[in-house]
């Protein structure tokens, strides 16, 4: 398909484990961005590339989280020593260019146990 | 503190009938103004938007009015379907950086 994929689309973790979410993002898009969606609420920005470069990682809620997008396309959000808060759906989301529309992937849930 | 305040939570319209959702802001510097819908277990998909240089945007059943004064600006659903159920979410940005997006509206139409 031609739209955002993100996987795995289920993650179950034990507490302390390491986790890697991959984003495909649309072919071409510039920018990339990463949120997270706690149960019953709305998205929440983590953190922001465009191309390669990590322009704002200001929302990443501590160290423990690491984001990177090496060659400008394919994004991997990192949660080193997973914790129960942690658990919500993380969404990828591109754009063509810096001011255009956002196109959301279906998001990976993550549950730590 | 929360960007992007939305009301209400939770919404049940008759089929045929108007949904209004609606929410406010405080940062002027805001300048785009989406509207997403959200089914369960997908991401949110865009379903109009708006710039503050205009005072309403129609996209056949779905029309967004905004009011720059008041900061506040809001989604109305016509004739409401038993497809329109799914999760509302108002969303604003600035310089085309991060969505502050709104805490959602969970919309039932009875059919």
């Amino acid at each position: 398909g031609a739209g955002v994929s993100q996987s795995p689309r289920y993650k179950v973790a034990k507490r302390g484990q390491d986790v890697a979410l991959r984003c495909d993002p649309i072919s071409g898009h510039v920018s990339l961005f990463w949120y997270q969606q706690a149960l019953g609420q709305g998205p929440e920005f983590l953190t922001y590339f465009q191309n390669e470069a990590q322009l704002d990682k200001s929302g990443l809620p501590s160290d423990r989280f690491f984001a990177e997008r090496p060659e400008g396309s394919v994004s991997t959000l990192k949660i080193q020593r997973t914790q129960q808060e942690d658990s919500a759906v993380y969404l990828c989301a591109s754009s063509l260019e810096k001011f255009t529309e956002q196109f959301f992937g279906p998001g990976t849930r993550l549950t730590v146990l | 503190q929360q960007q992007v305040k939305q009301s209400p939570q939770s919404l049940i319209v008759q089929k045929g009938g108007i949904s209004i959702i609606n929410c406010a802001y405080e940062n002027t510097a805001f300048d785009y103004f989406p509207w997403y819908q959200q089914f369960p277990g997908k991401g949110p998909a865009l379903l109009i938007a708006i710039r503050p240089d205009v005072s309403e945007k129609k996209e056949g059943r779905f029309t967004i009015s905004f009011n720059k004064s008041a900061k506040q600006f809001s989604l109305h659903i016509m004739d409401s379907q038993p497809g329109d159920s799914a999760t509302y979410f108002c969303a604003a940005s600035s310089a085309g950086n991060q969505f502050y997006f709104g805490t959602g509206t969970s919309l039932t139409v009875i059919p």
